[in-house]
């Protein structure tokens, strides 16, 4: 596989479930980003990785909880959800965080019920 | 508030009709301008990264001009065909000290072309 991937590409959970989104990149790069995207709003940054390191926060709740143990691979763990979760999330890489161009993957499409 | 307005909303065209877009994005602290090419159900794809006002990039029948001092970028697709129907993302970021801030996206311009 190359570029960006990422699974599921569909999940709907209760909102007592536990789930985790996972995303691997086959690109070398040592960056990594979660996105949001809810309806008709624009992509949101929720996290950034740099070397496996967390950069960035941004004023996530913390029923999101993402976890990086290497510079390919991303997880968001996913508990007590609620309804207005529902977004499709998507993971993106760069070569690093200073770097122009960031590779998404097509994202995970979550539904909260 | 930092804010990438994007227009029209959406776009209806027929085959062979040439189109644009418009990105407006803060003029000041400018580092970078992204347009990313998003089918439905695939990975939004860059087409391109432009950082000096005035710059103009090409990628076949698509192009797009940087007017970074007042702050706006155009996306021209000449000829449209059925498989350039997709949503156009636009981007920026801040520049921090010399580094690169996060891309702060628009809503998108959602492009239909008829056959």
């Amino acid at each position: 596989e190359t570029g960006v991937t990422q699974t599921p590409r569909h999940l709907v959970m209760g909102m007592t479930n536990k789930k985790s989104l996972k995303c691997e990149q086959h690109l070398g790069h040592n960056a990594m980003y979660w996105y949001k995207q809810s309806a008709k709003k624009p992509l949101e940054l929720m996290f950034v990785y740099n070397f496996k390191e967390q950069t960035e926060n941004n004023s996530v709740p913390s029923r999101f909880s993402p976890e990086c143990p290497n510079s390919s691979h991303l997880f968001l763990h996913l508990h007590t959800l609620q309804p207005e979760d529902s977004a499709l999330y998507l993971c993106a890489s760069s070569q690093t965080t200073n770097r122009l161009e960031q590779y998404f993957g097509p994202g995970t499409r979550l539904t909260v019920t | 508030i930092l804010n990438v307005e994007q227009s029209p909303q959406s776009l209806h065209v027929q085959e062979g009709d040439s189109t644009n877009f418009t990105c407006s994005f803060p003029s000041s602290n400018f580092y970078a301008l992204h347009w990313y090419r998003w089918e439905t159900a695939k990975s939004p794809e860059a087409l391109f990264v432009m950082t000096l006002n005035g710059d103009e990039k090409k990628k076949g029948r698509i192009s797009a001009t940087l007017n970074t001092k007042e702050g706006y970028s155009y996306l021209y697709i000449k000829g449209s065909q059925p498989e350039d129907s997709a949503t156009y993302l636009c981007a920026f970021t801040l520049n921090y000290g010399g580094s690169q801030g996060n891309l702060i996206f628009g809503k998108g311009t959602k492009l239909s072309v008829k056959p």
